[in-house]
């Protein structure tokens, strides 16, 4: 079953303004993926955190593995219309080899 | 290259039906997954490929078939569909063992 509680659920913010969005469990994991998904579209990696407390950027976004390993944010700065979309963390727990668990995913919209 | 393609883009098929959904990708990696999504949802693992074999099956009805003839190829193939069944299929590759999977555009089939 699902083990991710990604929050919030939807967001909706005007443009030039900036994006927080997290994911929590009760279990441990040993990496944390956050991908973005257009309508239509596959999951697009966004940022991959392998260790604990590890900080991340990519351009405007920033990701970090929390250091209880049991929890992930990403934050996005100065969002701009094309951030819409939705948003999921994904993560690997020590027990589940090749699987991800995903988060239920964060909708963005902007107003320009 | 962090691509991975997949065909069709759309497909239309009845229930008696028998197609094939087809995945490529040439980053060298040697896992390869199959994800069924619904709308607004996070991807649900189907089938998972090491090393062209078959590792994880997620007790997915047999109307739904997995193939890989290489390395770099991973086929679906699709008999006596439910309409239940319509859904994005994505296709995903990465390292075996690694967690950062990467995805393709997906296939959007329609069971009627």
């Amino acid at each position: 079953g699902q083990q991710l509680n990604q929050s919030p659920q939807s967001m909706f913010i005007q443009e030039g303004e900036d994006v927080s969005m997290n994911c929590t469990s009760s279990s441990i994991f040993n990496t944390w993926l956050w991908y973005k998904q257009d309508p239509g579209e596959g999951p697009v990696l966004l940022i991959a955190l392998y260790k604990a407390g590890e900080l991340t950027s990519n351009g405007r976004l920033t990701a970090q593995f929390g250091i209880t390993r049991k929890d992930s944010f990403l934050n996005i700065s100065a969002s701009i219309p094309s951030d819409v979309g939705i948003y999921f963390c994904a993560g690997q727990r020590e027990t589940s080899g090749s699987r991800l668990t995903f988060g239920e995913g964060t909708q963005l919209t902007v107003n320009p | 290259d962090t691509e991975v393609t997949q065909t069709p883009k759309h497909l239309v098929m009845g229930m008696t039906n028998k197609k094939s959904l087809k995945c490529e990708q040439h980053m060298g990696h040697r896992a390869m997954y199959w994800y069924k999504q619904k709308a607004k949802k996070p991807p649900e693992l189907m089938f998972v490929y090491s090393y062209e074999k078959l590792s994880i099956n997620e007790s997915v009805p047999s109307r739904f078939s997995p193939e890989c003839p290489n390395s770099s190829l991973l086929n679906l193939h699709l008999h006596a569909l439910q309409p239940e069944d319509s859904a994005l299929y994505l296709c995903a590759s990465s390292q075996p063992y690694q967690e950062t999977q990467y995805f393709g555009p997906g296939t959007r089939l329609l069971v009627l």
